[in-house]
């Protein structure tokens, strides 16, 4: 079968760094993506992955290994505005996006 | 550049009666895909459409139906609500069925009594 894992929540201080971890196990693979999504708004894209390696955009870094599985989101220097849910998401062999359920990022002051 | 708007965005049947959702992508993509929030399901994925055909579809009953237009709007029906059905109803928009970056629209809150 086709399944993407994500921890469910997570918390972080203010000013920190934070992994949010994701495997999956798919049929075919197309690349990775991570969203954002604050409480009642949509998702917004945040990061595309096809190859191995690390992308880094501001403070938002993406990180895949095709060989494992795995991918991680690495945020730096954490602000409030970073409270939200986190999704992971795979692009099978026939285009279609099989998601995880997300991750509810939690920011402490 | 607009972005995908969703009509309407609240939405309140009687379970047994039936809906229908409309979805405008942005100006110039091709593709649509819905898919059905629930807290703590995550989005589940309900069809694709590009160039007015279906080209994928998620694991949901033949209540849930969906077409394209010529002009790449989209719509989806639901017949014979139940209380299940009740969720958050996204569209996402792409430019094709390569680049799969997708635009997600506000969504439509849809609550069945």
């Amino acid at each position: 079968g086709q399944n993407i894992d994500q921890p469910t929540e997570m918390t972080a201080t203010e000013g920190a760094i934070v992994q949010i971890n994701c495997t999956y196990q798919t049929s075919g693979f197309n690349g990775l993506f991570w969203y954002q999504q604050h409480a009642g708004e949509a998702p917004t894209f945040l990061s595309y992955n096809v190859l191995d390696g690390l992308e880094e955009k501001g403070r938002f870094s993406s990180f895949l290994s095709r060989s494992k599985g795995y991918s991680y989101l690495l945020l730096k220097e954490l602000q409030m505005k970073d409270s939200a849910s986190y999704l992971c998401a795979v692009a099978g062999s026939n285009y279609q996006l099989i998601w995880g359920a997300g991750t509810k990022l939690i920011i402490k002051p | 550049k607009a972005g995908v708007t969703q009509t309407p965005r609240y939405l309140i049947k009687t379970r047994g009666q039936q809906v229908t959702l409309s979805c405008s992508p942005i100006s110039g993509h091709r593709s649509v895909s819905w898919y059905q929030q629930t807290p703590g399901q995550g989005l589940q994925f309900l069809f694709e459409y590009f160039s007015e055909t279906q080209r994928n579809k998620g694991n949901f009953p033949g209540r849930f139906s969906g077409r394209q237009f010529s002009n790449s709007r989209s719509e989806m029906n639901v017949s014979t609500l139940e209380l299940g059905d009740s969720a958050l109803y996204l569209c996402a928009s792409s430019l094709d069925r390569v680049h799969y970056e997708q635009y997600f629209g506000p969504g439509t809150r849809l609550t069945v009594t």
